[in-house]
């Protein structure tokens, strides 16, 4: 059981928008950054968003994070093929003696 | 270029221990922290560990709390993870990530090396 809750899965069609939720609590999201990582499959992960809503250099502007009270959100826009990847929240949790905590993964299918 | 290179993963008995490496290069490895963060087969991630840029600082996920040890070389810039008392559900791939500078997340992650756990 993981800290921070995301949906298992998600799907779009290419060019569409879609939505990956991330909710945690007021000693992880509520008090401190939300990162976003995606792993395509068989790879590393790869940050894709830090400081709640900043973009690494490199990474697409399609890409976007936002972060509102005790949940965050990752955004994508024009949906691409490549862009299917498991999706994975991170927060710093300031409730037990220093501890980096993750979302469980959203696998996001392009149909 | 930036590099992390894992090595040390294998197979290895319950109750055994196994010694994990992280060699960098392309960067001041001195200047960065560390963190090592784990994903058993089929699953999500889940941090282990963390070490400041000078070894002062550690942190250790409970689950690990006790049995592993985190330590980095900074003459060698290399970054070490040492595994007792293994269990089965320590089996999992086990990455080497850098933390930028100003929470700007971890921005490099080596490839990873499999640890198993098994009779």
């Amino acid at each position: 059981q993981s800290v921070l809750t995301q949906p298992p899965s998600a799907s779009g069609t290419p060019g569409q928008r879609v939505t990956i939720s991330c909710s945690g609590s007021s000693s992880n999201i509520g008090s401190n950054y939300v990162y976003w990582y995606q792993q395509l499959p068989g790879t590393a992960p790869k940050l894709l968003i830090y400081r709640n809503n900043q973009r690494p250099s490199g990474v697409p502007d399609r890409f976007s994070g936002s972060k509102s009270g005790t949940s965050a959100s990752l955004a994508i826009s024009g949906l691409r093929s490549e862009d299917e990847a498991d999706y994975y929240c991170a927060a710093w949790d300031d409730s037990l003696s220093g501890n980096w905590v993750f979302g469980g993964g959203t696998k996001l299918t392009v149909l | 270029e930036v590099q992390l290179v894992e090595s040390g993963g294998g197979l290895v008995q319950p109750g055994g221990s196994l010694r994990l490496s992280c060699a960098a290069s392309g960067f001041t490895f001195s200047s960065y922290e560390m963190n090592w963060v784990r994903q058993a087969p089929g699953k999500g991630l889940e941090w282990v560990s963390y070490i400041s840029s000078s070894g002062s600082t550690i942190y250790y996920a409970d689950s690990v709390k006790g049995r592993f040890t985190i330590s980095r070389d900074n003459a060698k810039n290399s970054l070490y993870l040492q595994m007792n008392s293994l269990r089965a559900e320590d089996t999992a791939v086990y990455y080497c990530a850098r933390e930028a500078a100003a929470a700007e997340g971890w921005d490099y992650w080596g490839q990873g090396t499999l640890v198993t756990v098994s009779s």
